[in-house]
């Protein structure tokens, strides 16, 4: 049984470029949530997906996006790429959304902006 | 503005057990308290969660007061493969709600 995975594991950009990360949830799960962590800190809560909506949001400006598919895949996208953007970028899947069921985490995309 | 706080660091050594503190006194009314272990280069794993009281599994314990403020995770007879950054998790309601983590624990076990 596959867990969260994440793709790609490393990505290097320069600044103002666009980036987009992706996810494949735990088999079963219908609920993606997108975290990022710089180095040394806990990771920040960026944005929730379920039914393909963006259902709760943390203190990221419009720049970060996200879309999620009918397949409950997910993406992040980052427009505009500053270097303060540099950081490990954590996709965790649950069961239903609301439910306070446990996230699952991929071990990330480490996203590094020169 | 809500906040969610661990001790920095702690050390232990192997055998004993540890105890580690979350406070978070902006929960929100139904949410749960959720807690993950952290290595380098990987995502935060999944240990235990609980909402009131006390929850136990195969690798840890969970102590939640009646005011759910704060949260305390236990790790019995800690082994040098524990030394890893430990996390709480909790739905905090600020202006909004938010999912919010804990700053961290980093415990060192030695031999």
């Amino acid at each position: 049984d596959a867990g969260v995975t994440q793709s790609p594991t490393h990505l290097i950009k320069t600044r103002g470029q666009q980036v987009t990360l992706r996810c494949s949830p735990k088999s079963g799960h219908d609920t993606v949530s997108w975290y990022q962590q710089a180095l040394g800190q806990g990771p920040q809560f960026i944005f929730q997906y379920y039914e393909e909506e963006e259902r709760q949001r943390g203190n990221f400006p419009d720049r970060f996006s996200g879309h999620q598919f009918p397949n409950y895949s997910s993406e992040l996208n980052v427009n505009a790429l500053l270097l303060g953007d540099s950081a490990l970028y954590l996709c965790a899947s649950s069961i239903l959304q609301g439910t306070n069921q446990p996230q699952h985490f991929g071990d990330g995309t480490r996203l590094s902006i020169l | 503005l809500a906040k969610t706080t661990q001790p920095i660091s702690m050390d232990s050594y192997e055998g004993q057990e540890v105890n580690i503190t979350c406070s978070h006194n902006n929960i929100a009314t139904n949410d749960y308290i959720t807690w993950y272990q952290q290595f380098p280069s990987q995502g935060p794993r999944f240990i235990i969660q609980g909402y009131k009281t006390k929850v136990t599994n195969e690798v840890a314990s969970l102590f939640i007061p009646a005011d759910r403020k704060s949260s305390t995770l236990s790790l019995p007879r800690v082994s040098l493969s524990d030394t890893a950054v430990y996390y709480c998790l909790v739905g905090v309601m600020d202006s909004s709600y938010k999912l919010i983590f804990g700053s961290g624990t980093r415990l060192l076990v030695r031999p």
